[in-house]
């Protein structure tokens, strides 16, 4: 139990268009879930705290206008790039939590490279 | 905010022997501590979790310890095997509803030599 679903894996796009990541809870509701980035041999940095009928909150440095969150259900929350350059090319990863599930969940992670 | 610092970087070991991984952090106030293992091009996998009412859990050949008034907490894996090789990161968060974001330390690239 407690699988998150994350789409696409991978994604190369151009630069200056926009690319929506999706992240889905497979088996529980989850009313907050968590975007992360994730460069080269580095660690995991929160972006944002996605809340289900409500505005993401936003990690301090993070463009809230840049990276578009919305979480229109229990169990899906998008990450949208815009306007995407060559230096937002990262891992992008969600996560959530299922009540009493003993843990967070993470998806398997999109890569994003923008050429 | 929470700062959670993780040592040491880079770890190689000899198959079979142990390995220890140690983790501070600085908000009194966290008392949810997880692990993650994480292979190359994959999400982070919860490979085991200790609460702050507890100072220690095993799982098998994995055990964590936690030091809640030095604020440290370990990591040990013991007959260590190939495939645990991986990165691994500890995490501090100040409690396990749906809503506490986790912090994650920089983690530790560990090589397990055959």
């Amino acid at each position: 139990g407690a699988v998150v679903s994350q789409h696409p894996s991978w994604v190369i796009c151009k630069s200056g268009t926009s690319v929506k990541i999706e992240c889905r809870s497979l088996d529980f509701q989850a009313t907050t879930m968590f975007w992360y980035r994730q460069f080269p041999k580095q660690s995991l940095m929160l972006m944002a705290t996605s809340n289900e009928g409500s505005k993401a909150t936003y990690e301090q440095g993070v463009e809230k206008d840049k990276f578009l969150i919305n979480h229109a259900s229990l169990t899906l929350s998008t990450l949208t790039v815009t306007s995407a350059h060559p230096e937002d090319s990262s891992f992008y990863i969600c996560s959530a939590q299922r009540q009493g599930a003993g843990g967070y969940t993470f998806g398997s992670g999109t890569r994003l490279t923008v050429v | 905010g929470e700062n959670v610092e993780q040592h040491p970087s880079t770890l190689s070991v000899q198959e079979g022997d142990s390995a220890v991984i140690k983790c501070t952090y600085s908000d009194s106030a966290s008392n949810y501590f997880p692990w993650y293992k994480q292979e190359l091009g994959k999400g982070p996998q919860l490979i085991i979790d200790i609460r702050s009412n507890v100072g220690e859990k095993k799982d098998q050949r994995i055990a964590v310890t936690l030091n809640k008034t030095a604020k440290h907490f370990s990591l040990h894996i013991t007959e260590t095997q190939p495939e645990d090789s991986a990165v691994y990161f500890c995490a501090a968060s100040k409690g396990e509803t749906s809503y506490d974001k986790v912090i994650f330390g920089p983690g530790t690239s560990l090589s397990v030599i055959p």
